[in-house]
């Protein structure tokens, strides 16, 4: 079973808005992960915090964690086109391996 | 350098067919895991290796489902007579730590048909 879940499930806003993912999970994490994916294929890393982290930031990228909530936030300031693509939080489970969210889809329109 | 590869990039089957998928990880690292991506869906894990330790074979789907890592680097996912239901993308990703305390360096994938 899915350990992370997105919210929303699809996004779509214009160009130099920012854009905000909501991430739950319900077991107690090590860390927490986001990836990106586009097109379907490979995904790429983004940024990772950890458990005793409450924010983080990676150039137009801010994570926030709230362990007392279990849930997480990935916010992407003055978005563009390239940023299109689904967006993945992942937990280490139980059983210390990454379990993946459904993901959310971000479209930014021109 | 270079980065987690596998092949083939696309494959298409007849239902009945055994299959065999390839990763080979970046250089050096120690844990290799194996998802599946339905289409529009979440990473769906399947199979884990870490050094020499016995894998994580947890979430494979059933008993046709096989993988192995030989001398702790490549690593080869065979699926025994194809269903349908098996077409996906079948993505591998390896990292220097074990237990997802890492970055995970994914593969492009291998899109798997099912005819």
């Amino acid at each position: 079973s899915q350990q992370g879940e997105e919210d929303p499930q699809a996004l779509s806003i214009q160009e130099g808005e920012n854009a905000t993912m909501n991430c739950s999970y319900k077991t107690s994490i090590n860390n927490l992960q986001w990836y990106r994916q586009n097109s379907g294929r490979g995904l790429v890393h983004l940024i990772l915090i950890r458990s005793n982290e409450r924010e983080k930031h990676s150039g137009r990228l801010r994570v926030t964690l709230d362990t007392s909530k279990k849930s997480s936030s990935l916010l992407i300031t003055a978005s563009r086109a390239a940023d299109t693509a689904s967006y993945f939080c992942a937990t280490v489970s139980r059983r210390q391996k990454l379990v993946f969210g459904q993901g959310t889809r971000l479209t930014i329109n021109p | 350098g270079a980065g987690v590869s596998q092949s083939p990039s696309n494959k298409v089957t007849e239902k009945g067919k055994d299959v065999e998928l390839r990763c080979d990880p970046i250089s050096g690292h120690t844990a290799l895991y194996w998802y599946r991506q339905s289409l529009g869906q979440g990473l769906e894990f399947l199979i884990y290796f870490q050094g020499n330790s016995a894998p994580d074979k947890s979430g494979l789907p059933s008993d046709r489902f096989s993988a192995e890592r030989t001398g702790g680097s490549v690593s080869t996912l065979t699926i025994q007579r194809t269903q349908q239901e098996d077409s996906a993308v079948y993505l591998c990703a390896s990292s220097w730590e074990a237990g997802g305390r890492d970055t995970q360096y994914f593969g492009p994938g291998t899109r798997l048909t099912v005819l």
